[in-house]
């Protein structure tokens, strides 16, 4: 199974702050990487897709990139309202899986 | 609107079975494949099945296999998730979610307890 690496686990940043996570796969996945952001008690919900195109409805400030064995997402402009939990998931081969987490907290 | 609604969850003894399900409104499931997913309390997310659109094909994480089964009724706009031989390790919340270039629809989830 394909592992991915996600760091960090958690940070604390500041608003208007950007901010980037970064996910590892442990064999290329082309860009076949998806992020998704989960609020506590709630279903995730998709931001990114193709390691670097923005879901729908999601805002700008969101963005991600990479291919191959490395990715980031990118926070820019810290808001408030991006306190979360931020999960990375490859779609190149079953079983399909997940990073770790991050955890976003704003100081 | 586009809406996932799971149901079934519960209280079950280890070695129980529980029939989950996901009925899908605002959009046919004709054209979609579907994934559980299932978190644990405080963990992370744990991909756990797939079906293709029409059915024809299934996919599973080895923790599960033999002991899960998914399933669809395109007619009742439904996917389910048939689970047998439950144990401790099973517990946690399981997802539905509609594949669109990631997961693009998830459903609030419904809660799975494994315990004597």
């Amino acid at each position: 199974a394909i592992h991915l690496t996600q760091s960090p686990s958690s940070l604390s940043a500041s608003v208007g702050d950007r901010v980037t996570i970064t996910c590892r796969a442990s064999q290329p996945i082309y860009t076949a990487l998806v992020w998704y952001q989960q609020m506590p008690g709630k279903a995730p919900k998709l931001l990114i897709y193709g390691a670097s195109n923005l879901e729908g409805g999601v805002s700008s400030r969101f963005s991600g990139s990479g291919s191959g064995t490395g990715f980031t997402l990118t926070i820019s402009n810290l808001q408030p309202e991006d306190s979360a939990t931020y999960f990375c998931q490859q779609f190149n081969q079953y079983p399909l899986t997940f990073g770790g987490g991050t955890k976003v907290e704003i100081k | 609107q586009v809406h996932l609604e799971e149901s079934g969850g519960g209280v079950v003894r280890p070695g129980g079975s529980l029939r989950l399900s996901c009925v899908a409104t605002g959009f046919s499931i004709n054209a979609y494949a579907f994934h559980w997913v299932r978190q644990a309390p405080g963990e992370g997310l744990k991909w756990v099945s797939y079906i293709r659109y029409d059915g024809n094909d299934e996919k599973y994480a080895d923790s599960v296999k033999g002991r899960f089964t998914i399933s669809r009724d395109n007619a009742k706009n439904a996917v389910y998730l048939h689970m047998e031989s439950l144990t401790a390790d099973d517990t946690g919340f399981y997802y539905c979610a509609r594949v669109d270039d990631g997961c693009d629809v998830w459903g609030q989830g419904t809660i799975v307890s494994v315990s004597s």
